[in-house]
């Protein structure tokens, strides 16, 4: 079956700085979605990527999906402390199912 | 996109016990999706629910524990039954109403066990 992994697990930065977050396939993504999650709460859509080499941003991220279409990054840029939280990617397993499998997570906190 | 809500937003139940989570939608959806996610875990699928059709549960979860009910295209209920410590968890449920039918997720249900 498909596995997700993600690093770094966690993150801790200053406000300002730039960070990445990699999300790392067993298999050919169908289709890659980034999520936010503050601590506890319900998940929030950031962007879906589905095309090889495909690229869009949202506000100050960026997410790529490499061109074998088994690994994505999540880019922040300038961060700030609303963009503490855990980040997760999921993946459409494909055929046709919807069913989605997700990534371990990544938590990122923002030091003011 | 979809607004999803959920109720309750939280409890704190004793072992032995049944509890039923509800989801509504604001619009008609034909996928929707519970998921669990254990402290500190990822969010793991139990079941589809479409509606018209039984749910569809996933390796390890069985319907006597999590029945699901899809009565139309803007609500659902999983009940967690005779519960656990172990069943403490986040439930979330999920619609499938992007334009690529990308998921949009409730605010999840805080589920304590004691």
């Amino acid at each position: 079956s498909q596995e997700l992994e993600q690093s770094p697990q966690s993150l801790i930065v200053q406000e300002g700085k730039n960070l990445t977050i990699n999300c790392t396939s067993s298999k050919t993504l169908y289709g890659l979605y980034w999520y936010k999650q503050k601590y506890g709460e319900g998940l929030i859509f950031l962007m879906m990527l589905q095309k090889g080499g495909e690229e869009k941003s949202h506000e100050k991220i960026t997410a790529k999906l490499d061109e074998k279409k088994q690994q994505s990054s999540l880019h922040i840029t300038a961060s700030q402390p609303s963009h503490a939280g855990i980040y997760l990617c999921g993946a459409d397993e494909g055929r046709g199912t919807y069913k989605y499998i997700f990534g371990t997570g990544t938590r990122l906190k923002v030091l003011a | 996109s979809a607004v999803i809500s959920q109720k309750p937003s939280r409890d704190i139940c004793q072992r032995g016990t049944s509890l039923t989570i509800q989801c509504q939608v604001d619009s008609q959806v034909t996928m929707m999706f519970w998921y669990r996610q254990q402290p500190g875990q990822s969010l793991t699928l139990i079941a589809t629910a479409n509606q018209g059709s039984e749910a569809t549960y996933e390796s390890g979860f069985v319907i006597d524990k999590f029945p699901i009910s899809r009565p139309n295209l803007t609500f659902s209920t999983l009940t967690v039954s005779n519960m656990s410590p172990e069943d403490s968890s986040i439930y979330l449920c999920s619609v499938a109403a992007g334009e690529d039918n990308e998921q949009f997720f409730g605010p999840g249900t805080r589920l304590t066990v004691l």
